[in-house]
C-alpha cells in the first residue's frame, strides 16, 4: 500500500552509462515531481509534471529526460552519467499543482563511479 | 525565484527541552509553508503546514508560526524526545502553486 514508490532504492553505475529510475504513485494525484538531494542535504526541484504534461524544468541538463506515460508514473532517464550526478533522487506527488501537500518516495541513492 | 533560508543548520538539545527552527523566504506572493521531517534513509514526510491566512498552527508538541510581513516562519517542538532526532526542512510554495522551494535543512539531535 505504498503511496509513492521508487525503484531501485540504490543504483551504482559507471561514468558514461545510461540509467533509469522509476516512480509510481497510487494516490490518484495529478502532479508529480523529481527532486535531487545532494551530499549536503539540499533538496532542489528538477521537474514537475501535471497530468502527464511538463510544467517545470529547473535548468536541468538535457541528459536528464523525464517521461510520464500516465499521471500515476513519472520516470527519470539519465544519459551519459557524470560523477556530479551522484545524489539521492526523490520522486513526489501532490493532489494538484496548487497549495497542497507533497508526498515523497523513499529516494534512490545514485552513485556514479 | 523564491529563496528560502533556514537556521540553524544543526541543533542539539537535551530531551525534554524545546527546539526552534527558523526560516525566511523572499517571495511575498508565496502562500503555503510546509515543514518536513526526514529520517535516515527515508524520504521527507510532512509534519505540519501553514497557509498564509493563518498566523499560528499547533499539533500536539509541534507548532508553526508565520509572520507574513517579515517573511519569517518558525517550527517549535516542545518536550523533545530522542525520536524527534532527524533533519527538518522548511519550504515555501510559489504563487503559481506548482513548485516547493526548500530551506537547507536543520539536523536536530535530541540527547537522552
Amino acid at each position: 500500500d505504498t503511496a509513492v514508490s521508487q525503484t531501485p532504492k540504490y543504483l551504482v553505475t559507471q561514468m558514461g552509462n545510461d540509467k533509469s529510475i522509476k516512480c509510481e504513485q497510487n494516490l490518484g494525484h495529478d502532479t508529480m515531481y523529481w527532486y535531487k538531494q545532494d551530499s549536503k542535504k539540499f533538496l532542489k526541484i528538477m521537474f514537475s509534471y501535471n497530468n502527464k504534461e511538463l510544467i517545470i524544468n529547473e535548468t536541468v541538463p538535457n541528459r536528464f529526460s523525464p517521461k510520464s506515460p500516465d499521471k500515476a508514473h513519472l520516470n527519470l532517464h539519465i544519459n551519459s552519467l557524470e560523477l556530479g550526478d551522484s545524489a539521492v533522487y526523490f520522486c513526489a506527488s501532490s493532489p494538484t499543482a496548487g497549495n497542497t501537500e507533497a508526498f515523497f518516495g523513499q529516494g534512490t541513492r545514485l552513485t556514479v563511479v | 525565484g523564491e529563496n528560502v533560508e533556514q537556521h540553524p543548520s544543526t541543533l542539539s538539545v537535551q530531551e525534554g527541552d524545546s527546539a526552534v527552527i527558523k526560516c525566511t523566504y523572499s517571495d511575498s506572493a508565496s502562500n503555503y509553508f510546509p515543514w518536513y521531517k526526514q529520517e535516515l534513509g527515508k524520504g521527507p514526510q510532512l509534519i505540519i503546514d501553514i497557509r498564509s491566512n493563518v498566523g499560528e498552527k499547533k499539533d500536539q508538541r509541534i507548532a508553526v508560526t508565520l509572520n507574513k510581513t517579515a517573511k519569517h516562519f518558525s517550527l517549535h517542538i516542545t518536550e523533545t524526545q530522542p525520536e524527534d532526532s532527524a533533519v527538518y526542512f522548511c519550504a515555501a510554495r510559489n504563487n503559481a502553486g506548482n513548485m516547493l522551494t526548500f530551506g537547507g535543512g536543520t539536523r536536530l539531535m535530541v540527547k537522552p
